[in-house]
């Protein structure tokens, strides 16, 4: 079955620091490819998409790019800021080009200190 | 648009009582999804509806859970009896088939079941 597998954290970093948090995928077929962001208290929201191999997604300042050589989708992000500490999901669609249901990955705790 | 809703927002209870959750998507919505977030397990997808019928139920983890959507603008979870590890944060989500796989979450229901 489809699997999403992310680095352990919690990944501390200081602000300014380079981000990156590593999310590689197991899938049958051509899943899409998100990052979802999850700050304390709320639910989760996109942060950002791929839909198909060498896609690049980005959204304030952090981008991902879907290979399926490696099939992973590293996030990254040139400079953190203290309001990126939060919770960050990697997670896949299992079929393509309908709305359905999405694998999670277990999350990475952020935490960016000043 | 108001988001996703989900009442209570917090919800402390005794074993053995029945809890209700709520949860109001974003209208035009044609997916509803129920999910379970815990330290152990992660976030766990239960069920989620396309236009109101139940599609996949396989992650509900037992006969106590049942969840129904009488509307498109509603749909509850319920737990009967409840049991202490059924504590958990519950997040519902909403998604359109117009944007593919981008799921809206709740701010989610904190249940404590003592």
């Amino acid at each position: 079955g489809n699997s999403v597998t992310q680095m352990e954290g919690p990944v501390t970093l200081s602000e300014e620091a380079f981000l990156t948090i590593n999310c590689t995928y197991t899938a049958t077929g051509y899943p899409s490819l998100f990052w979802y962001v999850q700050y304390p208290g709320e639910g989760l929201q996109l942060l950002l998409k791929a839909t198909k191999a060498d896609d690049k997604g980005s959204n304030k300042g952090f981008e991902a790019t879907y290979r399926k050589e490696t099939t992973s989708f590293h996030l990254e992000k040139g400079s953190v800021q203290v309001s990126d500490s939060a919770v960050y999901f990697c997670a896949l669609s299992d079929q393509g080009g309908t709305a359905s249901k999405l694998t999670f990955g277990t999350g990475t705790r952020l935490q960016v200190t000043l | 648009d108001a988001g996703v809703i989900q009442s209570p927002r917090h919800e402390v209870t005794e074993m053995g009582q029945e809890v209700t959750l709520r949860c109001k998507p974003i209208s035009g919505h044609d997916y509803l999804f129920w999910y379970r977030q815990t330290m152990m397990r992660g976030l766990e997808l239960l069920i989620y509806f396309n236009n109101n019928v139940p599609i996949d139920d396989s992650g509900m983890p037992e006969d106590r859970f049942s969840a129904k959507m009488p509307n498109a603008s509603f749909s509850t979870l319920k737990i009967q009896p409840s049991e202490p590890r059924d504590s958990a944060v519950y997040f519902c989500a909403s998604s359109s088939i117009r944007v593919i796989n981008e799921q809206f979450f709740g701010p989610g229901t904190r249940l404590t079941v003592l």
